[in-house]
């Protein structure tokens, strides 16, 4: 069983919708959780980090972690075509350097 | 900050030759990671560094791959003999050690996309 599974898609969606990107992680012991976007051709830059069960809001960005079913997601408000990238879902235990990444979501928004 | 540089952006070479990546990291940093992306297999750490020493070299696949760290501001993968089943997009990421609760941001090159013939 993979660490961390993500449905890498693609999800095509209207501008303007709301977009909702999911992982599910396997350990208990993964207590870091991010999201990280790729463009295409482009490495990938760091979009949210968050380290608790709950809710943590960036602009049109929230991003939400269940512990307790080890799920967490990403959503995105009134997307927009530069929301158009590949979202990775990135794990990691405490105190360990290594990141675990999802397989990615290929997202295009259609204007 | 320039960021995390990498080359060369591109490589095409033919099964058996030598590549050499080159990374240089942000200046500061003293992690230094190497990954390879590919359909299949999406992103894998292949091995890190911490202070220019490998803490981690787990995820490299085969004896056929090396990395080094001659200094904190270089960095190489090396794959010999190189095989079609390399082909893959190398990234290369940095990252400053995390002080008090500061995240575990890091900050990735633009990668080099190799293609082994």
């Amino acid at each position: 069983q993979k660490e961390v599974e993500q449905d890498p898609g693609p999800l095509s969606v209207p501008e303007g919708a709301i977009v909702s990107l999911n992982c599910t992680y396997s350990n208990s012991a993964f207590q870091y959780f991010m999201w990280y976007r790729q463009y295409s051709r482009k490495g990938p830059e760091l979009l949210m980090y968050t380290y608790s069960s709950g809710n943590k809001e960036d602009g049109r960005f929230t991003a939400q972690v269940d512990k307790s079913s080890k799920y967490i997601s990403l959503f995105i408000r009134d997307s927009q075509p530069s929301d158009s990238a590949t979202y990775l879902c990135a794990i990691k235990r405490w105190g360990a350097q290594k990141l675990v990444f999802g397989q990615g979501t290929r997202l295009t928004i259609n204007p | 900050d320039a960021g995390v540089i990498q080359s060369p952006r591109h490589e095409v070479t033919e099964m058996g030759q030598e590549v050499t990546l080159r990374c240089k990291p942000i200046s500061g940093h003293d992690y230094l990671f190497w990954y390879r992306q590919t359909m299949m297999r999406g992103l894998e750490l292949l091995i890190y560094f911490n202070n220019n020493v490998p803490i981690d070299d787990s995820g490299m696949p085969e004896d056929r791959f090396s990395a080094k760290m001659p200094n904190a501001s270089f960095s190489t993968l090396k794959i010999q003999p190189s095989e079609p089943r390399d082909s893959a997009v190398y990234f290369c990421a940095s990252r400053r050690h995390p002080q008090g609760g500061a995240t575990n941001i890091q900050y990735f090159g633009a990668g080099t996309r190799l293609s082994v013939l």
